[in-house]
């Protein structure tokens, strides 16, 4: 069975400095790339994702992923966050041939002012 | 921009009792799902529904749940006999296509 891993659970960093929030799945196929932002009180979002093609893929609100296909891994990143940002942000994979989403645990993200 | 929405936002119910949750999917999608969040997990995978009937499902979606697009408009989950093990967020998603899918707000159910 897919499962999806996101190494940190909690994020804290402060306004302007730079994101990156870890991802990795574990199926050998074909697979479609996602990563999801619930902000506080809100319900989740598409940030970005990943089909085919380009592997750095550019989302919402500066957010861009980068698909290594030989780590399994579907990276976040922003060069410079604001207070805005503060967020829960969650990975999931779907096999291409599927419907349903694997998600991961989720980062909880707290940028201070 | 069109959302999905759900309701009730919160479900009390006592165990063994039957509760539907409801779901509007944004209207030109086609395919449905339901996922669930048991606090402090992860979200969960339930059931997907297309051209009027479940295309994939889980192993936790067992004979206690069903789905049911009762009009063009509604997308609903019941569980027949609530278990304290069922409290959890509940979320409705939808998708035009296998590709993207718009979540709703959820639907805590709490089971007493």
């Amino acid at each position: 069975a897919q499962s999806v891993s996101q190494h940190n659970h909690h994020v804290i960093l402060s306004e302007a400095a730079s994101l990156e929030l870890g991802c990795n799945y574990s199926y050998g196929g074909t697979v479609n790339l996602f990563w999801y932002v619930q902000y506080p009180g809100q319900h989740l979002q598409l940030l970005l994702k990943y089909f085919s093609g380009d592997p750095l893929v550019k989302g919402i609100k500066g957010f861009e992923a980068e698909f290594i296909k030989s780590k399994f891994s579907f990276n976040l990143r922003k060069p410079s966050v604001q207070w805005s940002d503060t967020a829960e942000y969650f990975c999931a994979v779907r096999r291409a041939a599927g419907n349903k989403l694997t998600f991961g645990g989720g980062t909880r993200v707290l940028v201070k002012p | 921009e069109p959302e999905v929405t759900q309701t009730p936002s919160h479900q009390v119910t006592q165990m063994g009792q039957e509760v539907i949750l409801r779901c509007v999917p944004i209207s030109n999608h086609l395919y449905f799902y339901w996922y669930r969040q048991i606090l402090g997990q992860k979200v969960e995978f339930l059931v997907s529904f297309y051209n009027n009937e479940i295309s994939e499902k889980s192993e936790i979606f067992d004979d206690q749940f069903s789905v049911e697009r009762p009009d063009g408009s509604n997308f609903t989950l019941k569980i027949r006999s609530t278990k304290l093990e069922d409290s959890a967020m509940y979320f409705c998603a939808s998708s035009v296509s296998r590709y993207e899918q718009y979540f709703g707000p959820g639907t805590r159910l709490t089971v007493t």
